[in-house]
Order: C-alpha cells, then sequence, then structure tokens
C-alpha cells in the first residue's frame, strides 16, 4: 500500500498520560498536514511541514502538543499531559507540493480516547 | 464570520435525485477549492478539484463562483452510495494552510 498510514489506529490513554501518534507519507510527498476532527466537524488544522521544516503552526495547538519531521519522512505528533478534550480523530495527510496539482491525501486517522 | 460555511444538512433524498451544496468562503485571495467526500468515521477522500471554469465528473458537478466567494457540488441521479459527508476546502491566501467546512450530509434513501 503506497498511501498515508498512521500508527496506532486506535489509542485509549488515562488523562495526564503522553501519547504519540506516528505518521508515514506518500515517499514522495514533500508537505506533511495534521489535523484533528471531532464528531460533526470538518478536520481542523493543527501545523504543517514542508519537508523538515515546520512552517505553520495553529493557535489550537497549545504547549502540551509538538510536532516532528526529522528527515524530511515520517512525522510523529506528540501530546504531553492529556486532558479529555484531546479526544478526537487526528488525521494526517501528505501533498505533493506542486503548484496547481496540491492535493492532499490522508491517513486512516487515529482515533485518541482520553479517559 | 468563519472562514468556509457550509449547511450541515442532513440533506435527505430519495435516490434518482439531483441535490447541490453550496460552500461559502470569506478570503478573497483564496486560490484552489476542493470537495472531500467522507464516510462515516473514515478519513476524508478527495472527490474533485473544483476549477474557474467549472469541472465535470460523471454525475458530480464542481463550480466556482469568485465574485460570490462560493463554491458549489451538484449531484445527479443520486445512489444510495453518495450518502456520506461533503467536506469543501478553501486553499490559499497568504499560506497554504488548507480550511475546511464542517461538512454537508447527505442521505440518499430508497
Amino acid at each position: 500500500d503506497t498511501g498515508v498510514s498512521q500508527d496506532p489506529r486506535h489509542k485509549i490513554t488515562k488523562r495526564g498520560q503522553n501519547v504519540t501518534f506516528r505518521c508515514d507519507p506518500i515517499s514522495e510527498h514533500n508537505r506533511l498536514y495534521w489535523y484533528r476532527q471531532t464528531l460533526g466537524q470538518g478536520p481542523e488544522f493543527l501545523t504543517y511541514f514542508q519537508n523538515e521544516a515546520q512552517l505553520e503552526k495553529s493557535r489550537l495547538l497549545s504547549d502540551r502538543f509538538s510536532a516532528e519531521r526529522p528527515k524530511g519522512s515520517f512525522s510523529t505528533l506528540e501530546i504531553q499531559r492529556t486532558e479529555q478534550g484531546d479526544s478526537a480523530m487526528y488525521l494526517c495527510a501528505s501533498s505533493s507540493g506542486l503548484a496547481g496539482a496540491d492535493t492532499q491525501y490522508f491517513g486512516p486517522g487515529t482515533r485518541l480516547t482520553v479517559l | 464570520r468563519k472562514e468556509v460555511e457550509q449547511d450541515p444538512g442532513p440533506f435527505n433524498v430519495p435516490e434518482g435525485a439531483t441535490v447541490a451544496f453550496n460552500c461559502t468562503y470569506s478570503n478573497s485571495a483564496s486560490q484552489s477549492f476542493f470537495w472531500y467526500r467522507q464516510d462515516c468515521r473514515k478519513e476524508p477522500k478527495l472527490l474533485m478539484s473544483v476549477y474557474s471554469s467549472g469541472n465535470e465528473d460523471g454525475r458530480f458537478t464542481a463550480q466556482l463562483n469568485r465574485a460570490s466567494q462560493y463554491i458549489s457540488l451538484l449531484i445527479r441521479d443520486s445512489k444510495l452510495s453518495d450518502s456520506a459527508t461533503y467536506l469543501c476546502v478553501v486553499n490559499g491566501g497568504r499560506s497554504y494552510i488548507p480550511t475546511f467546512g464542517r461538512g454537508t450530509s447527505l442521505i440518499v434513501h430508497p
């Protein structure tokens, strides 16, 4: 499968614990995005990388959230000291970055439940 | 005003009906536009890009109206399998950050 993959698909954790999610984009894509989606809402932008550089970060992303893409390939999203309000689907998407053809392709998401 | 607005619906239509959704956006500098489809508890998948001249893909037609700042999606001859949430996405302005609408729910019934 050459699409975007995410791991784990589901994560249940207790409040206060740290969690880390991984995203592997389509191999030739240099842009990688993280989104959060809650029930009845569209995906909300969290952050975006061009290769290894984190270029944009949403105000939604509190200090408890950090994302990395160290070698410009896979990315990780870490949430420290999780809260119940962090429960959501975390979606990763990648795109080629080519002008006029910058379509995003999404991974299956990681569903986080904070108890 | 939200950057991208959609009527959440649901739009409840019989098989074979024609249904249309609109999506309005606030940033006049927006440059690219898309419709995505999202099935329940699944990831969004690209349905079609929206070009200035409008575009058609089978039963689906997308149009862009820059003057009034909206895009539309028309589905002809609805099928049961068209039941899903349709997300409008707007890119551009000063950054590459895509903004999603909250989605419009479509239910096609027999």
